[in-house]
């Protein structure tokens, strides 16, 4: 088990679905990270919040939109996704953003996304 | 973008052989991180060297950084089929603005 928690575990939506991807962490952490990673390749950088604001977007398409409404969560709406969507989103959470200090990730255990 | 190359993709030993994995990684770091991951699951921590350290040890982990050559190593002791997963070693720098850039990983297989 880890410490970032990750819901739901599986998901399967259509092309018009809106859904969400929820992640908890409560090590009072105050940078969180959204990864995509398919499959045998590594993850990639979506977004990463700080002190509760975004402070990178990699260039990410509008139909993923991330929100934090509180340091111990983090939010990914998903709208008019594409099959090529389909992929783990994992979540992570760092003491500071990693970057800047040596704080190591704590990832969940992800959501697999099926895009139909 | 995707800053390290690591070698080999795929690595299968027996039990209680060592297993050494690589990375290289092209702008100037601050650290390196390496990470387990295990089939359908999360990344798992699991050791992180500085920039100004050479060498580090965890258990039956060893890190080692060359940043003249900007590559590290991961050699893990007396394997266990427990071991089986991929590893991915991360570079953080302060250029990178709180990006930690992953290599491509080793998938390492130990065979019991």
């Amino acid at each position: 088990d880890t410490e970032v928690t990750q819901t739901p575990k599986h998901l399967v939506m259509g092309m018009t679905n809106k859904k969400s991807l929820k992640c908890e962490q409560h090590m009072g952490h105050r940078a969180m990270y959204w990864y995509k990673q398919k499959a045998k390749k590594p993850p990639e950088l979506m977004f990463v919040y700080s002190y509760e604001k975004l402070s990178i977007n990699e260039s990410v398409p509008s139909r993923f939109s991330p929100e934090c409404p509180n340091s111990s969560l983090l939010n990914l709406h998903l709208h008019a996704l594409q099959p090529e969507d389909s992929a783990l989103y994992l979540c992570a959470s760092s003491q500071n953003p990693s970057g800047r200090s040596e704080s190591p990730l704590h990832f969940g255990n992800g959501t697999r996304l099926t895009v139909t | 973008s995707q800053q390290g190359e690591e070698d080999p993709q795929a690595l299968s030993i027996q039990e209680g052989e060592n297993a050494t994995m690589n990375c290289s990684y092209k702008t100037s770091i601050n650290n390196l991180q390496w990470y387990r991951q295990n089939s359908g699951r999360g990344l798992v921590h699991l050791i992180l060297i500085r920039s100004n350290e050479r060498e580090k040890h965890s258990g039956r982990l060893r890190v080692t950084l060359d940043t003249s050559k900007k590559s590290s190593s991961l050699l893990i002791t007396a394997s266990r089929a427990a071991d089986t997963a991929s590893y991915f070693c991360a570079t953080g720098s302060y250029n990178q603005g709180g990006k930690l850039i992953f290599g491509q990983g080793t998938e390492l297989s130990v065979k019991p």
